[in-house]
């Protein structure tokens, strides 16, 4: 147990469909982040949320929206998927914000299979 | 080319081997950490250093800044060791985070 909690950890869904990854920390942290796990490919750093403020949006298309309502809380909205995003989803909290010498804590995943 | 570069990718022990993965980076970097993922997803930080060494059980990472690269060793191997390990790097500059593709390691009983 890392303190980080993902529901659900599987998600199969349609591409029409809409549908949220819910992320929640217990470990009082400042920071938390969203990441994409492919396989053979490094983890993807989708978003950052520092203090509630979302500081970083690498590049993610829009069919991905996130949510942060307090520091505690982390969504991942998603809808008009594609087969293509099929991954792992991996949650993180870190005390202070990434690049500052922090550990991140993970959440266990979301395994989401779009069809 | 990535920023953090693991060797091997793959790695198959036979129980109480000792186990070397190799992480090199081409970034400058304010800390280093080796993580482990278990099948299932979960991650779990095993280190994170900016210079030297640590240990933590049968466990050994060490670091050398001027070379850019890092070691993460297994002392006595066991099976429940095997997992995929993670190298990743707090970059100096502009709050980036890099991580490396991942070692895939198998224990052999």
């Amino acid at each position: 147990e890392t303190g980080v909690t993902q529901t659900p950890r599987h998600l199969v869904m349609g591409m029409t469909n809409k549908k949220s990854l819910k992320c929640e920390q217990h470990l009082g942290h400042n920071a938390m982040y969203w990441y994409k796990q492919s396989a053979k490919k490094p983890l993807e750093l989708m978003f950052v949320y520092n203090f509630k403020e979302q500081t970083e949006n690498n590049s993610v298309p829009s069919r991905f929206s996130p949510e942060c309502p307090n520091s505690s809380h982390l969504f991942l909205h998603l809808h008009t998927l594609q087969p293509e995003d099929s991954a792992l989803y991996l949650c993180a909290s870190s005390q202070g914000y990434v690049g500052s010498n922090n550990e991140q804590f993970f959440g266990p995943g979301t395994r989401l299979t779009v069809l | 080319k990535n920023e953090v570069e693991q060797s091997p990718q793959n790695l198959t022990a036979q129980e109480g081997e000792f186990i070397t993965i190799n992480c090199s980076y081409s970034v400058g970097i304010s800390a280093l950490h080796w993580l482990q993922q278990h099948p299932g997803g979960g991650i779990v930080s095993l280190f994170m250093l900016s210079s030297g060494k640590k240990k933590h059980g049968r466990l050994i990472a060490t670091i050398n800044i001027q070379e850019k690269h890092s070691s993460l060793h297994i002392t006595a191997s066991h099976p429940r060791d095997s997992a995929v390990y993670i190298c990743a790097v707090d970059s100096n500059t502009g709050n980036q985070f890099y991580f490396g593709t991942g070692t895939s390691l198998t224990v052999i009983p």
